[in-house]
Parts: structure tokens; C-alpha cells; sequence
């Protein structure tokens, strides 16, 4: 089945810092991928739509300029958290569209904790 | 995409097949069934999908009812790996992707 990894699987950082979380499709090539977030006992969310080659759609609420999104290849997504708070700290988790024939199926990472200091 | 309605939580005996309903009664012709669950403190794994037919994969089953304003997720015979908050959503199966997750049901498998 399709595969989608996370670097890294969890971060501790200082209040302040910048952190910057990977998202690889690793057997398949993924135009779009999605980032989400999840609070404690609480649902995904989603944050954004990555596509490759483009700038990212964000949704209602979610900061662009605090959130970076690059989706440079097909296969590699990365989400940089910039100047990061302790009310950023939740788990965030990627996915990546797989459209192939009449394929057309979302896969998702196992996800990146953070905790901010 | 429609809305859907689940029970907060169930239990079932391990062995035993655990039935997970969900509601989607204002569910239109173009939207389909999708069911993902999430093991704690990891991402969502794709279970099942489907229109109208029911269907059935490896890892469950999906019973549609025939007016689709509702549809059961049958895990045959559960096990304690089974645990995990299971999500029902209703999407159409177009080009914009987006999954819209609601609270689920959290099923426990007891020994």
C-alpha cells in the first residue's frame, strides 16, 4: 500500500524557535498533500492543501505566515512552524492524495508531535 | 459534504464482530461512504469506502442502507488492535480532496 512518512516523529523546541516538519510519499508521487492538527481528545482539523508547484490554500483561521507550507517536489512536503508558542503544541499530521486511474485515495503520515517550552 | 452522526463510544468483545453505525441522512446522490480510523497517537488509516453497493476489503465491511441515510461498518472479528476512534465521512469523490473529520466513535475491544 502507499506510504507516507513524517521527520520527525516528535519535537520538544523553546518558545520562540522555528520548527520544520517532513512529509514524504515514499512509493508514489502525491500533486497534493494536505497538513491537519490535532488537539487532545479532539478531531483532525484541517490546516492546509499543499499542492506541488504552487502556494498552499489555507483554511479559515490558519495563520499562512506562521504556518509555511512548501510543497517542492512530488514526493516532499514540509510544514515550518515559524516563532512557535506553547498554544502551538499539538499532534500534526499530513497526507498525500494518490491519484492513479480510478485511484483517488488520501494516505496519512503517522504524524509529528510537538511540544513548545 | 454531508454531515454525519455517530455514537461517541462502544465497546465490544474481542472475537466477537463489532457493528459501527453512522447517520448521513442528508447524504446526495454523488457522495460516498468512507470510513478511516485512528489508533491513538497516530495518523488515520484508510478502512473502507463506498456509493450505494455494499462493500468488503481485508479489513471490514460496509453495509449501505438501500436509501444510504445510513451505513454500519462491520469489523468481523475484532481484536484488541482493533481500539481506536473510528471516523465516518461522507464526501464526493471529485477532484478537491478534502476530508472533513468529526468526533467519531471511539470502540473499545475488551479481552
Amino acid at each position: 500500500g502507499a506510504v507516507v512518512s513524517q521527520h520527525p516523529s516528535w519535537v520538544i523546541c523553546k518558545s520562540g524557535t522555528s520548527v520544520k516538519i517532513e512529509c514524504r510519499s515514499l512509493d508514489f508521487q502525491a500533486t497534493t498533500m494536505f497538513w491537519y492538527r490535532q488537539f487532545p481528545k479532539q478531531s483532525l482539523m484541517l490546516m492546509a492543501t499543499s499542492n506541488e508547484g504552487s502556494k498552499a490554500t489555507y483554511e479559515q483561521g490558519v495563520e499562512k505566515d506562521k504556518f509555511l507550507i512548501n510543497h517542492a517536489s512530488l514526493t516532499l512536503s514540509t510544514l515550518t512552524v515559524t516563532s512557535a508558542h506553547p498554544e502551538d503544541s499539538s499532534f500534526y499530521i499530513c497526507s498525500a492524495r494518490i491519484l492513479a486511474g480510478v485511484l483517488n485515495e488520501q494516505f496519512f503520515g503517522p504524524g509529528t508531535r510537538l511540544t513548545v517550552l | 459534504d454531508a454531515k454525519t452522526t455517530q455514537p461517541t463510544s462502544m465497546d465490544c468483545a474481542e472475537g466477537r464482530a463489532a457493528n459501527l453505525p453512522c447517520n448521513h441522512s442528508t447524504i446526495s446522490g454523488n457522495e460516498y461512504v468512507y470510513w478511516y480510523r485512528q489508533i491513538h497517537s497516530q495518523g488515520p488509516q484508510y478502512i473502507i469506502h463506498g456509493l450505494k453497493n455494499n462493500e468488503t476489503n481485508e479489513m471490514a465491511s460496509l453495509i449501505i442502507t438501500e436509501d444510504r441515510k445510513s451505513s454500519t461498518l462491520i469489523l468481523p472479528h475484532a481484536t484488541l488492535r482493533d481500539t481506536a476512534v473510528y471516523y465516518c465521512i461522507v464526501r464526493v469523490a471529485g477532484s478537491n480532496y478534502k476530508l472533513t473529520f468529526g468526533k467519531g466513535t471511539l470502540l473499545t475491544v475488551n479481552p
